[in-house]
């Protein structure tokens, strides 16, 4: 499936921004999607197509992409907000993948 | 409300063929308006896309899992399926499934809703 670099942990204090970055080849052409993980949950949609949130979604989460990397932004995180964080992508050739995933800490 | 029920053999045997179908409620799968998608995550460890599947039969399917896997769509019960075969330790996971959506520029197909996971050991 098609390869997405992320960082393996992000950590920050409450009311901190917290950015969580995914890198990719087809980046540029192809949009990114965020779902955030919480222990034992199913994974949650919080961006799609790049800067789009899906109705619930708190403000505070915003997405960008520029070039080969997308960013997930979390504006004053929550201790709430804990748990991993998955890019989603797709490649030139229609293979779909996640990336490694992003475990933010917010204490 | 749109919900995803994942069911099947919670063990598998290596070499055999892992089943497993996933319940549709709120919505038609027939619609003509989603995709139905399989992802499995293995414990402590990140999610794997498995494959897409249409209600027309057209698929997409991870290359690393192509020539092990089958997806199927049953309209008359609301149903998707998922079957792989020759299973082995490595496949054991909790398995998603979940709607999928085309984005606008009709290019990727993104997961919108979830069901709750199945967890499935591979082991004799």
């Amino acid at each position: 499936s098609y390869e997405l670099t992320q960082p393996p942990s992000v950590s920050v204090s409450p009311g901190q921004t917290a950015r969580i970055t995914c890198s990719g080849d087809a980046l540029p052409q192809k949009y990114a999607y965020w779902y955030q993980q919480k222990s034992g949950q199913a994974p949650v949609l919080v961006i799609y197509e790049d800067t789009k949130r899906p109705s619930g979604i708190p403000e505070r989460f915003s997405g960008s992409s520029s070039g080969t990397m997308a960013t997930l932004t979390i504006s004053g995180a929550q201790v709430e907000d804990e748990g991993d964080y998955y890019c989603y992508s797709t490649d030139s050739s229609s293979n779909h993948g996640f990336g490694g995933g992003t475990t933010l800490t917010v204490l | 409300q749109v919900q995803l029920q994942e069911s099947g053999p919670g063990l598998v045997k290596p070499s055999q063929t892992l089943s497993l179908t996933c319940t549709v409620s709120g919505v038609s799968i027939s619609s003509g308006s989603y995709f139905w998608t399989w992802i499995r995550q293995p414990a402590g460890k990140g999610l794997e896309w498995i494959g897409h599947v249409y209600t027309s039969g057209s698929t997409f399917y991870n290359p690393s899992l192509k020539s092990r896997v089958t997806t199927s769509v049953d309209t008359s019960k609301n149903q998707f399926s998922l079957k792989l075969s020759s299973v082995t330790a490595a496949d054991t996971a909790v398995y998603y499934c979940a709607r999928g959506l085309r984005d606008t520029a009709m290019v990727t197909v993104y997961m919108d809703v979830w069901g709750n996971g199945t967890t499935v050991t591979v082991s004799s």
